[in-house]
């Protein structure tokens, strides 16, 4: 069984902080990375997307891949309140465009 | 800019009742995809259509059929509800398979059943 791990927090931090969100997975053939976002009662929406190894910046988020150690992050710079959700790590799998979702990270930001 | 739309947005059924979830894109995707999510678990595929005319099954299939209507539509159909169906039922959509293809979801239907 393929698997997405993450830990479910609540991971607080303070307005301004950096938070660090990690993703663990278990199929090493893995070559599709994503995070999405998602509010209470809302639907994911999707931020970053990452596919080499190393680091891919957009404005306040950085996505990190280490595939040697399969293993992908998301940091946030400056974090708000309004960056207080649940992130989902996603990892496809497979021949088709399969997506195999971590449980997710609930991140809050206090001021 | 309507994107990916589910109808309903909440559902109440009993017991052995049967309903069908209905999903519509606009954006000329090709695949479609419809996932269960329960609290503490991620999203779990049930079902997805790689094209039109095509439909496979997810990790979580039994319970559920589905029909991919036309490229537009994609409709998941509960034949007997049973209580360990009650999830909130997100549909997907992506420009086609790929490794770099992101899905952009609808906002899901929340289905209880007594």
């Amino acid at each position: 069984q393929k698997e997405v791990e993450q830990n479910s927090g609540p991971l607080s931090v303070p307005e301004g902080a950096i938070a660090s969100l990690n993703c663990t997975y278990s199929d090493r053939v893995s070559q599709s990375f994503f995070w999405y976002r998602q509010y209470s009662g809302k639907s994911p929406e999707l931020i970053m997307s990452i596919y080499s190894n190393g680091d891919k910046e957009d404005g306040r988020f950085t996505a990190q891949l280490n595939k040697a150690s399969q293993y992908v992050s998301l940091l946030i710079r400056d974090s708000q309140p309004s960056d207080s959700a649940t992130y989902l790590c996603a990892v496809k799998t497979g021949g088709y465009n399969k997506l195999i979702f971590g449980a997710g990270t609930r991140l809050a930001v206090h001021p | 800019n309507a994107g990916v739309t589910q109808t309903p947005k909440f559902q109440v059924l009993k017991t052995g009742q049967s309903m069908t979830l209905q999903c519509a894109q606009d954006m000329n995707h090709n695949s479609m995809y419809w996932y269960r999510q329960d609290p503490g678990m991620g999203l779990r595929l049930i079902y997805y259509s790689a094209s039109e005319g095509t439909t496979d099954k997810g990790e979580v299939p039994n319970g559920y059929n589905v029909s991919r209507l036309n490229k537009r539509e994609f409709s998941l159909r509960l034949e007997s509800a049973a209580p360990s169906q009650t999830s909130v039922y997100f549909c997907a959509s992506s420009e086609r398979e790929g490794d770099n293809q992101p899905q952009h979801f609808g906002d899901g239907t929340r289905l209880s059943i007594l």
